[in-house]
């Protein structure tokens, strides 16, 4: 079974609003987690490191005002949209290694979030 | 830095063809290879991997080599069914940590 979820799956809102995506590690506890953004017929391209307990690690070119992450528990990280327009319209997928980000294990993902800015 | 380079798709082919995904990389020193499956609307598979140069990773039928003096990691299944229909990505995690660097995924359908 899943041992990452992520909510909502699905989601369609006016340009404007901000969206919070939730990732959870389901049986293991997640010191860090990954945020992907995938384009239609793309590769993932790694948006942020979220770590439990300190600031997210922001890959280059992403604005880290417009897509804010709180690592809120070991098993709980979120990721809001601000403002969102309809550019920020995307598949947005999240993972999380067993062990932290060091353990040299596989990264479990998420079933993704479709989000749709009208 | 590190990449992937995937070949291109769709691959579409008959039920119980045979399939080969190519898979290039460019990493400094040791990486990890993984090949993971995405099915329609959902996230992302681990399918299968290798940490290191000649292992081989297999699962469902599917078998990758991790091949250092090439840098490949090619997918291959003798026997594809149409429930392999899915997007296949290759991936390679290197540098220390956990970040991922994926390819642009392959498209496969099978057919009956």
């Amino acid at each position: 079974g899943a041992v990452v979820s992520q909510h909502p799956s699905w989601v369609i809102c006016k340009s404007g609003t901000s969206v919070k995506i939730e990732c959870r590690s389901l049986d293991f506890q997640a010191t860090t987690m990954f945020w992907y953004r995938q384009f239609p017929k793309q590769s993932l391209m790694l948006m942020a490191t979220s770590n439990e307990g300190s600031k997210a690690t922001y890959e280059q070119g992403v604005e880290k005002d417009k897509f804010l992450i709180n690592h809120a528990s070991l098993t709980l990280s979120t990721l809001t949209v601000t403002s969102a327009h309809p550019e920020d319209s995307s598949f947005y997928i999240c993972s999380a290694p067993r062990g932290g980000d060091l353990s040299n294990q596989p990264q479990h993902f998420g079933d993704g979030t479709r989000l749709s800015i009208l | 830095g590190n990449s992937v380079t995937q070949m291109e798709g769709p691959v579409t082919l008959s039920e119980e063809a045979f399939l080969t995904i190519n898979c290039t990389y460019t990493a400094t020193g040791y990486p990890s290879l993984f090949w993971y499956v995405q099915y329609p609307g959902e996230g992302l598979q681990l399918l299968l991997k290798a940490t290191k140069a000649d292992d081989k990773g297999s699962n469902k039928g599917f078998e990758a080599t991790y091949r250092k003096e090439t840098t490949s990691f090619h997918l291959e299944k003798g026997s594809v069914q149409v429930s392999d229909s899915a997007v296949y990505f290759c991936a390679l995690r290197g540098g220390g940590g956990n970040k991922l660097t994926f390819g642009t995924g392959t498209q496969l359908k099978v057919e009956l």
